[in-house]
């Protein structure tokens, strides 16, 4: 059982390259989303998924795709990156998503990424 | 303004001493949850506590409890007889369901986070 991974751990691109970045979950959750944890700030949403087949966005989604195309995967894409998206980002999974609002999210390991 | 505000940037504190991190959140919903996640050196994110809002007592996890205060939005984590492997940085964060706050995003809303430095 290894959770929520995320692939890869480091990655260096140029300016308008573009990547994937691929999260995996074991625990068969319903809810799974992307946040960007900056220095001096606190993780911050940039899209979820609250099922197979659906996204929406989060607080920051400018510059950023994703897809949910299986329950276990989401991916987290980069068309064209930009300095402004050097950051770590991590990945969650919570079991429903439902009320009572105690769905605890579980984090991958992260990704740190750089744009030069 | 901010949903989650933690005023302390960092704090010092002597091993075996007990250590209160401050949160204060803004929310107009009724139904939210309050969680406190920790961040090591190492860089992973863990879970440490959750609160409901409808949750009458603290919430309390080993040596970790949260001093809920709903009428001053608050929801302070207390760490017991600190050990040096809790120097790490604390994060306080926020749910409002959309389903009861009426939409908007889902997922969690952090605060800044304390960097808590334990010190034999």
């Amino acid at each position: 059982n290894a959770g929520v991974t995320q692939t890869p751990k480091f990655r260096v691109l140029k300016t308008g390259q573009s990547m994937t970045l691929l999260c995996a979950q074991d625990m068969n959750h319903e809810y799974m989303y992307w946040y960007r944890q900056d220095p001096g700030m606190g993780l911050r949403l940039i899209h979820y998924s609250v099922g197979e087949g659906t996204t929406a966005k989060g607080e920051v989604p400018d510059g950023y795709n994703v897809s949910r195309l299986k329950k276990q995967n989401f991916l987290l894409g980069l068309e064209s990156a930009a300095p402004s998206q050097t950051s770590v980002y991590f990945c969650a999974s919570s079991y429903l998503g439902l009320a009572g609002a105690g769905d605890t999210q579980y984090f991958g390991p992260g990704t740190r990424l750089t744009v030069l | 303004a901010q949903k989650i505000t933690q005023t302390q940037p960092g704090m010092f504190v002597q091993e075996k001493e007990a250590v209160t991190l401050d949160c204060t959140y803004d929310t107009s919903d009724q139904s939210y949850g309050l969680f406190w996640y920790k961040q090591p050196s190492s860089g992973e994110m863990i879970f440490l506590i959750y609160q409901g809002s409808y949750d009458e007592q603290n919430a309390t996890e080993g040596r970790y409890s949260l001093n809920f205060q709903k009428a001053r939005k608050s929801a302070n984590l207390v760490i017991s007889a600190s050990q040096l492997g809790d120097s790490a940085m604390y994060f306080c964060a926020m749910r409002e369901p959309p389903m009861y706050s009426g939409g908007g995003a889902d997922g969690l809303t952090f605060g800044k986070g304390t960097h808590l430095i334990i010190q034999p």
